[in-house]
């Protein structure tokens, strides 16, 4: 079964220091995993994802995650927030032959401070 | 280029009456994917079809709901006889493909009166 884990439903930052969002993933075969952002009232828009080339993946807007497969783990990073920043992220598994199914986690809500 | 279209954006209905949520995918995508999202929730998966089939309906509750890609026009959602708990945001993801990313529309805010 596949499932993600997105650890703190909420977090907050102040401008300019890190952001780090945590999402671990379950699945039995090699995953593509994805991360969201989604502003209010919008649907989600991709950020990055993985599928299996570099473990490092840079996606938009200064975000990055790495995929640990010894930690099952695709965290996302950005070395310093900015107030646009603040949003919904939303961490993604795709698996099998098919890909079909999208599961998501949870959500992350990220509120920047001034 | 277009996105993912959904429409109406916002629809509210009375317990009892029916919903019709219409999903156009981006130019080129043949894979279409219905979510629900529930305040403070993550997205439910629900059907995934393409062109005239439904390929994957298992987030689909058994009744009152239904889904169809039709061989023209965009793909619709339907949900008979709505009540309270049917209120949420639906979302239209498409794809050109297996395992590539998925591209949302701005979603359907379902009320419930």
């Amino acid at each position: 079964a596949q499932s993600v884990t997105q650890l703190g439903s909420h977090v907050s930052v102040s401008e300019g220091a890190l952001v780090l969002l945590r999402c671990n993933y379950s699945s039995s075969v090699p995953p593509y995993l994805f991360w969201y952002v989604q502003y209010p009232n919008q649907g989600l828009q991709l950020l990055l994802k993985y599928t299996s080339a570099a473990t490092l993946v840079k996606g938009i807007n200064g975000f990055e995650a790495e995929f640990k497969k010894s930690e099952t783990s695709f965290h996302l990073t950005k070395p310093s927030a900015h107030m646009s920043d603040a949003a919904e992220y939303f961490c993604a598994v795709s698996v099998g032959a098919t890909g079909n199914q999208f599961y998501f986690g949870t959500g992350t809500s990220l509120t920047v401070i001034p | 280029n277009a996105g993912v279209m959904q429409n109406p954006r916002h629809l509210v209905r009375r317990r009892g009456q029916e919903a019709r949520l219409r999903c156009s995918p981006m130019k080129g995508h043949s894979h279409v994917y219905w979510y629900r999202q529930l305040p403070e929730e993550g997205l439910k998966f629900m059907v995934y079809l393409q062109k005239e089939n439904i390929i994957d309906e298992s987030g689909m509750p058994k009744e009152r709901f239904s889904a169809e890609f039709p061989k023209e026009g965009p793909s619709i959602l339907r949900i008979q006889q709505v009540v309270r708990g049917d209120s949420a945001a639906y979302f239209c993801a498409s794809s050109p493909g297996q395992n590539q990313p998925q591209h949302f529309g701005d979603g359907t805010r379902l009320s419930i009166l």
